[in-house]
């Protein structure tokens, strides 16, 4: 069964530290892998999409990081701002036109 | 401005009614989602469609119906049949099902009374 994990459900941190949040997935022969950001109440909004053929994407300080063999990724933020608090969902897309969601990592950054 | 529009944001329905949840895009994709968000759960698929005039049952289609009679519009309706239909129901969009961004629209909140 394909199965999308983060750790942690939640992570509270001070402002100005950099952050890893995890993903793991089940299966390994993913199409790509995406990583999106909810505020409370809102839609999702896209940050990051990793094609299985790439090792790692960038925006701004934002950096996420794909290791197919092992079934993971991780979304590094720098320098971490308030404004970043919200929930970070990843999601796998395999060969069967769907989106495996994880749960999220819900991230609180106070001043 | 381009991008997914959901409405109503609040929705309130009596038990034994059926609602329909508005989705609109303009983004000329051909392919559109509708997802169900429940406390503590990742999303989870109710439909999608791949192109006009077609669309696949999702992982918790039960007690849902869709159409897609226009690219731009895929409205969902919950039935009086989903037992517990209380969530946020999201809509996305994307250029096609076998890869690219998912774009989200903001969300439509149900509560039935």
């Amino acid at each position: 069964k394909q199965e999308v994990t983060q750790i942690p459900a939640a992570l509270s941190v001070p402002e100005g530290e950099n952050l890893v949040l995890n993903c793991s997935f089940t299966d390994s022969a993913i199409y790509n892998l995406q990583w999106f950001r909810q505020d409370p109440g809102k839609g999702l909004t896209s940050l990051l999409l990793i094609q299985s053929s790439q090792r790692e994407q960038t925006s701004g300080r934002l950096n996420a990081s794909l290791d197919k063999s092992s079934g993971r990724s991780t979304l590094y933020i720098a320098a971490s701002q308030p404004g970043d608090s919200a929930t970070y969902l990843c999601a796998a897309h395999y060969n069967t036109d769907k989106l495996i969601f994880g749960t999220g990592t819900r991230l609180q950054v106070f001043p | 401005d381009g991008g997914i529009t959901q409405s109503p944001k609040y929705l309130f329905r009596k038990e034994g009614q059926n609602v329909t949840l508005s989705c609109e895009q303009n983004l000329n994709h051909d392919a559109m989602y509708w997802y169900r968000q429940d406390p503590g759960q990742g999303l989870r698929l109710i439909y999608y469609s791949q192109i006009v005039n077609d669309f696949q049952k999702g992982d918790i289609a039960e007690g849902y119906s869709v159409s897609r009679e226009k690219k731009e519009s895929f409205p969902l309706t919950v039935t009086s049949a989903q037992k517990n239909p209380t969530a946020f129901y999201l809509c996305a969009s994307s250029i096609n099902v076998r890869g690219g961004t998912q774009y989200f629209g903001p969300g439509t909140r149900l509560t039935v009374l």
